[in-house]
């Protein structure tokens, strides 16, 4: 069982808005920063947004992430087929270790 | 161009001891801390393990503590995921993965290709 929480999956059609959530505790998103991963079948992880809204070189501004509380969430605007993949949270805990989301699959329908 | 070329893996029994490398290239590797992050078959992402860029410090999952070790060598931009007294559940591909920052500001700039680890009799 993941430590962080977010939806199996989720779905949406081409051009409209998605959001998926994910949910920590006081000793993870609470106190630390949120990154959120792409990973398509069979390729490794890439990340995708990190310290809660900032993005990476050569990724979309249609990526948007926010963290509240202890609970971040992805945005993905103007859905494209491409972006069908799984998306991971990821964020430090006062553990000294890291915890991930379950993952979310995105199905563009 | 950051590479992180992955070698190790493969079959092994349970109660075995494999030991996973990753080279790295393209960045400065002394700066960067290091993380190994595991996939079981069909599964989500698991943090493994982390090691400071210094290598003075490293921590790990607590399925994993005891039996895995993470270390490095910066004179030759690698490093390595030392793992014993393996498990049919430790089962997995294995990514490293650098990390800017620990800490609160954590993340996985970039990932190696993975390596597959079969635990099995």
């Amino acid at each position: 069982q993941s430590v962080l929480t977010q939806p199996p999956s989720v779905s949406a059609a081409p051009g409209q808005k998605v959001t998926i959530s994910c949910s920590g505790s006081s000793s993870n998103i609470a106190k630390n920063y949120v990154s959120w991963y792409q990973q398509f079948p069979k390729t490794a992880p890439k990340l995708l947004i990190y310290e809660d809204s900032k993005r990476p070189p050569g990724i979309p501004d249609r990526f948007s992430g926010s963290r509240s509380g202890t609970s971040a969430a992805l945005d993905i605007t103007g859905l494209q087929t491409e972006d069908e993949a799984d998306y991971y949270c990821a964020s430090w805990d006062t553990s000294f270790s890291v915890r991930f989301g379950g993952g979310t699959k995105l199905t563009v329908l | 161009e950051v590479q992180l070329l992955q070698s190790g893996g493969g079959l092994v029994q349970p109660g075995g001891s494999m030991r996973l490398s990753c080279s790295a290239s393209g960045f400065a590797f002394s700066n960067y801390a290091m993380t190994w992050v595991r996939q079981a078959p069909g599964k989500g992402l698991e943090w493994v393990s982390i090691i400071t860029a210094s290598g003075l410090s490293t921590y790990s999952a607590d399925s994993v503590r005891g039996r895995f070790t993470i270390s490095r060598d910066n004179s030759k931009n690698t490093t390595h995921l030392q793992l014993n007294a393996l498990r049919v559940e430790d089962t997995a591909i294995y990514y490293c993965a650098t990390s800017p920052v620990t800490g609160s500001r954590y993340r996985n700039d970039f990932w190696g290709l993975g390596t597959l680890v079969t635990v099995s009799s």
